[in-house]
C-alpha cells in the first residue's frame, strides 16, 4: 500500500527566500506525481505533475523533481512571496489513475 | 467551462440523516472521483468511477454510496450520517486513467455532522 508523507508539517520563511518541500512515497512503482495548492477553505489547485519516466517539471518559479529510486520528490520555489503561502500538497498515482495524498505543508511567507 | 462544481459548499446534518453531495463536470472527462479531507490531513479517496455506470471503491468507502449514471454527475449519498463523516468532502475528475492527465478538483463540501 503506498503511504505518502511530507516533513514539515509547515514552515515559515521571510518573503524572497527560497522553499524547498519535500515528499516522500513508499511505492515507487508510482505512474506520476502531482504536487497541488491549496487556500484556506478552497479546493486543490494542480501546479505540477511529473511523469515516472520524467525527472523534473519547471513552471515559472515552480520546479519538481521525482527520484523514484529513493522514493522522493521535492517542489522548490524559487523568490518566495507572501501570494505563495498555502498548504501545499503531494499525491502519487497508482493504477487507474488514483491518487494517495501527504498530509501537507502549511507554507507561511513572511512580508 | 465552468470545471467541476460542488453542491451545497456547507451542510450542517443530525447524526442519522441522510443526504446526497452534488458534483457536476463539464469537461467530458471519464473518470470521477470522490474524496474526503479531515483536518490538518490529506485527501482520501472514498469512491471513483471510470465512465457512467462503473463505480468502485477507494480507501475509505464505508458510510457512503455512489451512483453515475451519466458521464457530467457522479453524486455521493450520505444513509445515516455519523460524527465521523464530518470533513470537507472533494469531487475531481480527469480525462483518462493515462499518467499524464492531471486531476481538477471543485471547492469542495464542509459537512458537520451532530
Amino acid at each position: 500500500k503506498q503511504e505518502v508523507t511530507q516533513i514539515p508539517a509547515a514552515l515559515s520563511v521571510p518573503e524572497g527566500e527560497n522553499l524547498v518541500l519535500n515528499c516522500s512515497f513508499t511505492d515507487s512503482a508510482i505512474y506520476n506525481l502531482q504536487w497541488f495548492r491549496q487556500d484556506p477553505g478552497k479546493g486543490l489547485t494542480s501546479l505540477l505533475l511529473i511523469q515516472s519516466s520524467q525527472r523534473e517539471q519547471t513552471s515559472g518559479r515552480l520546479n519538481a523533481s521525482l527520484d523514484k529510486s529513493s522514493g522522493r520528490s521535492t517542489l522548490y520555489i524559487a523568490a518566495s512571496q507572501p501570494g505563495d503561502s498555502a498548504t501545499y500538497l503531494c499525491a502519487g498515482e497508482a493504477a487507474g489513475n488514483k491518487l494517495t495524498f501527504g498530509g501537507g505543508t502549511r507554507v507561511l511567507v513572511k512580508p | 467551462n465552468a470545471g467541476v462544481t460542488q453542491t451545497p459548499k456547507f451542510r450542517i446534518l443530525k447524526i442519522g440523516q441522510s443526504m446526497t453531495l452534488q458534483c457536476t463536470q463539464d469537461m467530458n472527462h471519464n473518470y470521477m472521483y470522490w474524496y474526503r479531507q479531515d483536518p490538518g490531513m490529506g485527501l482520501k479517496l472514498i469512491y471513483y468511477s471510470v465512465g457512467a455506470g462503473i463505480t468502485d471503491k477507494g480507501e475509505v468507502p464505508n458510510g457512503y454510496n455512489v451512483s453515475r449514471s451519466t458521464t457530467e454527475d457522479f453524486p455521493l449519498r450520505l444513509e445515516l450520517a455519523a460524527p465521523s463523516q464530518t470533513s470537507v468532502y472533494f469531487c475531481a475528475s480527469s480525462y483518462t486513467a493515462q499518467s499524464s492527465y492531471e486531476q481538477y478538483f471543485g471547492p469542495g463540501t464542509r459537512l458537520t455532522v451532530t
